[in-house]
């Protein structure tokens, strides 16, 4: 089956930890996003990239990082820096050709 | 800069009723314009997309969205709305590099 994987599904960090969440994709997409969805906000892009070892801020960067080593996975780090990290996250990915997004099931993260 | 707006951020119906929600965009570019549905526990879905021609789209499980040029809306309908179609529906339009920008979301509850 061809899709965009997260893990964990849920997960919880005291503050002042830096956590980081996973994106896998077998769907040989060329491109891949990060978005934060917290409710009445819709969804708020992170970080993208276009190919691998290339990465660019998207609206609301600030403290997040993240790296594309290979096609397949994009992970998203939470540090420390960001203010508010509990939200909802979710990884997205698409052709090279074409706008339409792909999804991942998210990730709950909860910070307390 | 693009954006979009939807403007009925909660919506209430009974099973039967017909539903349309409003999508307003505002985009220099060559328009394309994309709903998609995030039904409680799952992935964020494509429920339909315009590129080009006949401005009136059918999506998925019945709905569809027309495309008024003149108005720069795109707004969802479903002539006998179900339980099941209870969701999160997001309309987004491209951003710059490749990005898709979001609305903020509506939250459909049909009750039976």
């Amino acid at each position: 089956d061809g899709g965009i994987t997260q893990s964990p599904k849920y997960l919880f960090r005291k503050e002042g930890q830096n956590v980081t969440l996973s994106c896998e994709q077998n769907l040989n997409h060329d491109a891949m996003y990060w978005y934060r969805q917290d409710p009445g906000q819709g969804l708020r892009l992170i970080y993208y990239s276009q190919i691998v070892n290339d990465f660019q801020k998207g609206d609301i960067a600030e403290g997040y990082s993240v790296s594309r080593e290979k096609k397949e996975s994009f992970p998203l780090t939470v540090t420390s820096a960001q203010k508010n990290p509990t939200a909802f996250y979710l990884c997205a990915s698409r052709l090279k050709s074409s706008y339409e997004q792909y999804f991942g099931p998210g990730t709950r993260l909860t910070v307390t | 800069a693009q954006s979009v707006s939807q403007h009925n951020h909660h919506v209430i119906l009974s099973e039967a009723a017909s539903l349309e929600l409003g999508c307003n965009y505002s985009y220099g570019g060559t328009v394309n314009l994309f709903w998609y549905v995030q039904y409680p526990g799952q992935h964020l879905q494509l429920l339909l997309k315009y590129f080009s021609g006949d401005p009136l789209v059918k999506g998925i499980k019945g709905f569809e969205a027309e495309f008024i040029k003149s108005k720069f809306s795109f707004n969802l309908r479903k002539p006998s709305v179900q339980w099941s179609d209870t969701a999160e529906y997001f309309c987004a339009v491209p951003g710059g590099y490749n990005k898709l920008i979001f609305g903020a979301g509506t939250r459909l509850a049909v009750h039976p």
